[in-house]
């Protein structure tokens, strides 16, 4: 099955600094990917997906963009942090066959934007 | 606009005590709703239910979806402190092929 790699774990930015984050995927090829935003003990707020490389779809208006330079790599953006980008960020892709709407998840970046 | 509402959003009970988490979800072109459990890091899978009115069970823990009322419940007995933790419901459109998830719900179980 496919396995999701994301990095760093945690990170503290301060304001108006730039942002990075990836996410690598094995076990599978061209995977739709996901990014996923979830504030403080709430729910997950779809961000960005993407169906292929540099496909990339936006779900809602924000200081972030999102990358796909290669089929199995998929980069979360800021060139400026605002303090309301501070959250848990996820990066997901579907299972395979009967498993194709379950979502499969990193472990996930805690960012904190002081 | 694909919706999924969860309630409560937050419950805090007793351990041993019953409890019952709420989902309802718009979702178009309905594939599957999914429970999830979130403790400090990435959600983990609990069931994925596609048919009315078939229960899934695991342990403590069992769920049903219900079609007809666009609703699902998710359902703990004899609760635990290792329960403790946030259950995300998503619903999955065949149509915009991705998840839709709710606010989730924060259960707290007190010694």
């Amino acid at each position: 099955s496919q396995t999701i790699h994301q990095w760093p774990a945690t990170l503290v930015q301060p304001v108006g600094s730039p942002l990075s984050l990836e996410c690598t995927v094995e076990g599978t090829s061209n995977p739709n990917l996901y990014w996923y935003r979830q504030a403080a003990g709430r729910g997950l707020q779809l961000l960005f997906y993407s169906v292929g490389i540099g496909q990339i779809s936006s779900e809602v208006p924000q200081n972030l963009s999102a990358s796909r330079p290669q089929d199995r790599q998929f980069i979360l953006s800021s060139k400026k942090l605002l303090l309301s980008d501070s959250g848990f960020y996820l990066c997901a892709c579907p299972g395979r066959g009967q498993r194709d709407t379950e979502a499969f998840f990193g472990q996930g970046t805690r960012l904190t934007v002081v | 606009e694909d919706k999924v509402v969860q309630s409560p959003l937050s419950l805090v009970v007793h351990e041993g005590d019953t409890v019952t988490l709420n989902c309802s979800y718009e979702v178009t072109n309905f594939r599957s709703l999914l429970w999830y459990k979130q403790e400090k890091k990435a959600p983990t899978f609990l069931f994925m239910l596609t048919s009315s009115g078939i229960e899934k069970k695991s342990g403590r823990l069992s769920s049903i979806l219900d079609k007809k009322e666009l609703s699902s419940i998710l359902n703990i007995t004899a609760t635990q402190t290792g329960d403790s933790a946030i259950y995300l419901c998503a619903a999955f459109s065949g149509s915009a092929r991705q998840l839709t998830f709710g606010s989730g719900t924060q259960l707290t179980v007190l010694p």
